[in-house]
């Protein structure tokens, strides 16, 4: 079955620096792979993903970057701000199916 | 608009005892899941349904069942709780069309087995 491992576990930086999150899968058949952003006490949710035929895909401050043959992606935010503050989650598509598996998060900590 | 809750938001019960956390969305989704949440081990299934009477085991599925018997009602019942349970749940929802994949997630319930 699919794995997901995401790197690193936390993650301090100073306002304004960027900040990157990778993940690595192992199932090649995989075609699609979001982030996910979960502020305390609540539910995770979709800030953006990135579908198996494009490279990159942007908005604003966030972006995501693929690398199939590698079989990892990667979460980019550029200029952090304290309000990005958050545990970051990456996921995949399980069996190719409608699941996701969802890598062990990220907690990061933006210092102002 | 369109939205997923989840209720009780907070739980505290005994071990042994019958508890059902209930989830309900409005997206009219065909797809929904149960997941839990402890600390080092990220996100979890726990069941998923593809539709009304679809029910299917995710990976911690042992101690947990769900029924669906209609498109916007997803509850997971602990048929005896233990301690081990203590945790927070997470329902999630997602849809045929466009954007299969995207999961829209429930506030979430602590659960606390005493």
């Amino acid at each position: 079955g699919e794995n997901v491992e995401q790197h690193p576990s936390t993650l301090s930086v100073q306002e304004g620096d960027s900040a990157v999150i990778k993940c690595t899968y192992s199932d090649s058949a995989s075609n699609y792979f979001p982030w996910y952003k979960q502020e305390l006490g609540k539910g995770p949710q979709l800030i953006i993903d990135i579908r198996s035929n494009v490279g990159e895909k942007k908005d604003q401050r966030i972006a995501v970057t693929l690398n199939k043959t590698a079989k990892h992606f990667s979460l980019h935010i550029t200029e952090t701000q304290p309000e990005d503050s958050a545990v970051y989650f990456c996921a995949v598509p399980m069996d190719s199916s409608y699941k996701l598996i969802f890598g062990s998060g990220t907690r990061l900590l933006v210092r102002p | 608009d369109a939205e997923i809750t989840q209720s009780p938001r907070h739980k505290i019960t005994e071990t042994g005892r019958q508890v059902t956390l209930a989830c309900h969305q409005t997206w009219n989704h065909n797809n929904m899941f149960w997941y839990r949440q402890d600390l080092g081990h990220g996100l979890r299934l726990i069941h998923y349904s593809y539709g009304v009477q679809d029910t299917n085991k995710g990976e911690v599925s042992d101690g947990y069942s769900v029924s669906r018997s209609n498109t916007e009602d997803l509850p997971l019942t602990l048929e005896s709780a233990a301690s081990s349970q203590t945790s927070v749940y997470f329902c999630a929802s997602s849809g045929y069309r466009d954007r299969t994949y995207e999961q829209y997630f429930g506030p979430g319930t602590r659960l606390t087995v005493t």
